[in-house]
């Protein structure tokens, strides 16, 4: 079955605990991104990757890091998580940047 | 810069109503239009995409480029509509095309 899968669904640390949220795709697509959403500002774009070993900041990329070692693959890293990074992280993936968006399930992050 | 708005956070209907979900771009050239839907507790999922000019769950938009608008629209609501939904302009053949922004949502509750 063709999808997005995050691992964990549900975190709650503490702060300055380092932390990785996994992201893979089986669908063999070129563009990754990490979105946050809250209420009230909607889906933002954390980070983005056009392909292996590409990727770039969207909207919103303080505090957190990304990597694309692999097609399938794209890890969302908090090297010191604090609590205004609590919120509901969504991976998606495309066949190419404007095509459609293919979610994660979300990965709800508190950090105490 | 891209700008997205949808300017209702939250819009209430009554089953059997006509429903419109407002969407406002300012892009330079022309966008791939997008409507993302997000049920209870689900993963965010594609509605509608304008190329495909596909009616789907009875929901259409329509592209203004005069008004730079993609209001998504259903002439009579279900109570299975309410949910969260992102409106989505994608821009095509400019310097930040790779950089994907979403409108910040507009709740659907439809009632009795």
């Amino acid at each position: 079955e063709a999808q997005v899968t995050q691992n964990p669904r549900y975190l709650i640390t503490v702060t300055g605990k380092k932390l990785t949220v996994t992201c893979s795709q089986n669908m063999n697509h070129e563009y990754m991104s990490w979105y946050r959403q809250d209420p009230g500002l909607g889906l933002r774009q954390i980070y983005y990757s056009m392909n292996v070993e590409v990727t770039d900041k969207g909207d919103v990329p303080e505090g957190y890091k990304v990597s694309r070692k692999e097609k399938r693959n794209f890890p969302l890293i908090l090297e010191s998580p604090s609590p205004n990074q609590t919120s509901l992280y969504f991976c998606a993936s495309s066949l190419w940047t404007t095509d459609t968006q293919y979610f994660g399930p979300g990965t709800r992050l508190t950090v105490l | 810069a891209q700008r997205v708005t949808q300017p209702e956070k939250l819009l209430s209907v009554f089953k059997g109503a006509p429903v419109e979900l407002k969407c406002n771009y300012s892009y330079s050239g022309s966008p791939e239009l997008f409507w993302y839907v997000q049920y209870s507790r689900q993963r965010l999922q594609l509605l509608l995409r304008h190329i495909s000019r596909e009616s789907i769950k009875g929901f259409t938009a329509d592209l203004n480029k005069g008004e730079t608008s993609f209001h998504l629209k259903k002439p009579f609501a279900q109570e299975e509509d309410s949910a969260m939904y992102y409106c989505a302009p994608f821009p095509l053949n400019t310097g930040t095309a790779s950089k994907l922004t979403f409108g910040t949502g507009t709740r659907l509750q439809v009632t009795l």
